[in-house]
């Protein structure tokens, strides 16, 4: 099984700063990379794929990047909307058995 | 628009069944595979199972293998999760997600499940 580590467990930060958000794969997997953002009470929402494409929902503040063991996620200046929980998913063994990592709480400082 | 809506969830005690539902509309239900992801208190998100868009494909996550069956019936436009032998770790909230080129994409709201004697 491939582990997904992300890092930090939780982000404290202020509407305006730049938050970045970490995954690390226990072996490569490629581009094969997500981000899921989810809010309270809410199903989580695709935000990135392919590691670097956003979803068409959300705005270009929002960017992922990196490839193979180590994967990035950057929120350019943080909008109030965007305190969440961030969770990472690869998905590129096949047959598939997908992973998330552990999510990271991003909450206001 | 594009909607799922998770349902059959419930109480149950351990090594009893349950049987849930995604009903589909909005979209072509028949061109999209169909995931189900689960979120627990212990483990977070965690992949459940997959069936592709015509139901000639299955896949399961090993700590639900030989449990749990994924089904759909596209005249219905409804996936199924058929969970057999259930233990207190299936506890949590099961959503159903289209699939995109092996990634949930769209979600729906999520059915609880609880299983507790």
């Amino acid at each position: 099984e491939i582990v997904m580590t992300q890092s930090p467990p939780t982000l404290s930060l202020s509407p305006g700063e730049r938050a970045t958000l970490s995954c690390r794969a226990s072996q490569s997997v490629s581009r094969n990379l997500a981000w899921y953002q989810q809010k309270p009470g809410q199903a989580p929402r695709l935000l990135i794929y392919g590691a670097s494409t956003r979803a068409t929902d959300f705005p270009a503040r929002f960017s992922g990047s990196g490839s193979g063991t180590e994967f990035t996620l950057t929120i350019s200046s943080l909008q109030s909307e965007d305190f969440a929980v961030y969770y990472c998913l690869q998905y590129n063994n096949w047959p598939p058995q997908l992973t998330f990592g552990g999510g990271t709480k991003v909450e206001i400082k | 628009q594009m909607q799922l809506v998770e349902s059959g969830g419930g109480v149950v005690q351990p090594g009893r069944s349950l049987r849930l539902s995604c009903a589909a509309s909005g979209f072509t239900f028949s061109s999209y595979g169909i995931h189900w992801v689960r979120q627990t208190p212990g483990k977070g998100l965690e992949w459940v199972a997959l069936i592709w868009y015509d139901g000639s494909k299955e896949y399961y996550a090993d700590s639900v293998k030989g449990r749990f069956t994924i089904s759909r019936d596209n005249s219905k436009n409804t996936v199924y999760l058929q969970m057999n032998s259930l233990r207190a770790d299936d506890t949590g909230l099961y959503y159903c997600a289209t699939d995109q080129s092996r990634r949930p994409e769209f979600w729906g709201q999520g059915t609880l499940v609880t299983v507790s004697s």
